[in-house]
């Protein structure tokens, strides 16, 4: 089985200052590990990934996240937030020794607000 | 833009009906996901179609059916709908089915009334 679990509903922060959104991960075997953003009313948008390699992963709009498989987290962070970063961010995993499976679970989500 | 379109947007119908949900992948994408977004469950996974065939199953209830089409598009059908069934339905696509990034449609919205 395979779950994610995202410990924070909400995150707030002023503009300019660090963005950190947490994730936190189960899964059998090897996790690939995603992390999408959904603005209202639109569909999600992919930032970034883990399948393998450098644990520090770099994607869109400035976003990266670290992979720490000690403590099964895959953290999102930007190091200085801007007001369009305002939205819902949601973490995902796959397990790697899914033979037919290849589902993402999604955590529940991280609404994030930043304040001008 | 991801490149995945899903045709309607909104969609309202009353109980008991059956509605449905159209998707095209990304060009060159031989995977499609169906997805369900509700407040009360989340993000929910409900059936992945490789190249015209089902590859797996989520929490898909027995009312519900998807196909993927030789054009590689895919339908997801829903009948005797009930008040709960109201939610956003996604689509997503990838190339294949293992280590590639899911794109996803903007979504319908269905409410059921």
């Amino acid at each position: 089985a395979q779950s994610v679990a995202q410990p924070e509903d909400q995150v707030n922060v002023a503009e300019g200052n660090p963005l950190t959104v947490k994730c936190t991960y189960s899964v059998s075997g090897n996790p690939y590990l995603f992390w999408y953003v959904q603005y209202p009313n639109r569909g999600l948008q992919f930032l970034l990934k883990y399948i393998t390699g450098d644990n520090l992963v770099k994607g869109s709009y400035g976003f990266e996240a670290e992979f720490n498989k000690s403590q099964t987290s895959f953290h999102l962070k930007k190091p200085s937030a801007l007001v369009s970063d305002s939205a819902l961010y949601f973490c995902a995993v796959r397990d790697s020794t899914g033979s037919n499976d290849y589902k993402l679970s999604f955590g529940a989500g991280t609404t994030v607000t930043v304040r001008a | 833009d991801s490149g995945v379109t899903q045709t309607p947007k909104h969609l309202i119908t009353a109980t008991g009906q059956r509605v449905t949900l159209r998707c095209s992948p990304r060009s060159g994408d031989l995977s499609v996901y169906w997805y369900q977004q509700s407040l009360d469950q989340g993000l929910q996974f409900l059936i992945q179609y490789y190249n015209g065939e089902e590859r797996a199953k989520g929490n898909i209830l027995e009312r519900f059916s998807a196909q993927q089409f030789p054009d590689l598009h895919s339908e997801l059908n829903l009948s005797s709908l009930e008040l709960g069934d109201s939610a956003l339905y996604f689509c997503a696509s990838s190339v294949g089915i293992q280590r590639e990034t899911q794109y996803f449609g903007p979504g319908t919205r269905l409410l059921v009334l």
